[in-house]
């Protein structure tokens, strides 16, 4: 199993572009989500999917957009970005819920810049 | 709104030492706690997962205890070795099980 990858590492925007963050997995998780990491703060959630076809916000959703057609694929749109999101961005998975009583796996993350 | 802490931000310790790494959230109302380990650039590890009724969990050289009602948690780490040195991050998932607050870390560094 690859686990869970992510596509690119590293991605530099100007302020306004688009892009997608690619995550998949090849677990057959029905759970899978999105956080991004700053310095000093941990990890926030950004959006979370129980299953393919449902999508809900976490704790900073504002300006990304996610959809989940399958199980495996989670991506991840920057509509029009911004400096401020700038950061480290991580999915992760998990066999049933967020990490109920399994063990959340995460991919190696992309590194953000927007200028 | 659930905080998550950890002290210290950062800590370093000769080789062969054993040492504890401190969690402490602010809503006792927890599912369960989960540490993990963070290598530079690199994604988080899973160490241990700790349910709300369960005081402590062990893995080899680790044991992760519990106390929801100081809301506190700690990580054991027993002779520590220089391949321990990574930030250790704790994370706690509410009762409604659906959003884990992550604490900011512990940077540990293990001298040889």
């Amino acid at each position: 199993n690859a686990g869970v990858t992510q596509t690119p590492k590293f991605q530099v925007l100007k302020t306004g572009q688009s892009m997608t963050l690619q995550c998949a997995q090849d677990m057959n998780h029905e759970y899978m989500s999105w956080y991004r990491q700053d310095p000093g703060m941990g990890l926030r959630l950004i959006h979370y999917s129980v299953g393919a076809g449902i999508t809900d916000q976490g704790e900073v959703p504002n300006g990304y957009n996610v959809s989940r057609s399958t199980t495996e694929d989670f991506p991840l749109r920057l509509l029009s970005a911004a400096p401020s999101q700038t950061s480290v961005y991580f999915c992760a998975s998990s066999l049933t819920g967020q990490g109920r009583s399994d063990t959340q796996y995460f991919g190696p993350g992309t590194r953000l810049t927007v200028l | 709104k659930q905080e998550v802490t950890q002290i210290p931000a950062a800590l370093s310790v000769p080789e062969g030492e054993n040492l504890v790494l401190n969690c402490s959230f602010t809503d006792s109302a927890i599912y369960n706690l989960q540490w993990f380990r963070q290598d530079p650039g690199k994604g988080l590890t899973s160490l241990l997962l700790i349910q709300s009724s369960q005081r402590e969990q062990t893995s080899g050289r680790l044991n992760a205890s519990l106390d929801k009602s100081s809301g506190r948690s700690t990580l054991y780490i027993a002779a520590s070795q220089p391949g321990d040195s990574a930030t250790y991050l704790c994370a706690v998932l509410d009762n409604y099980g659906q959003n884990f607050v992550f604490g900011p870390g512990t940077r540990l560094s293990v001298l040889p």
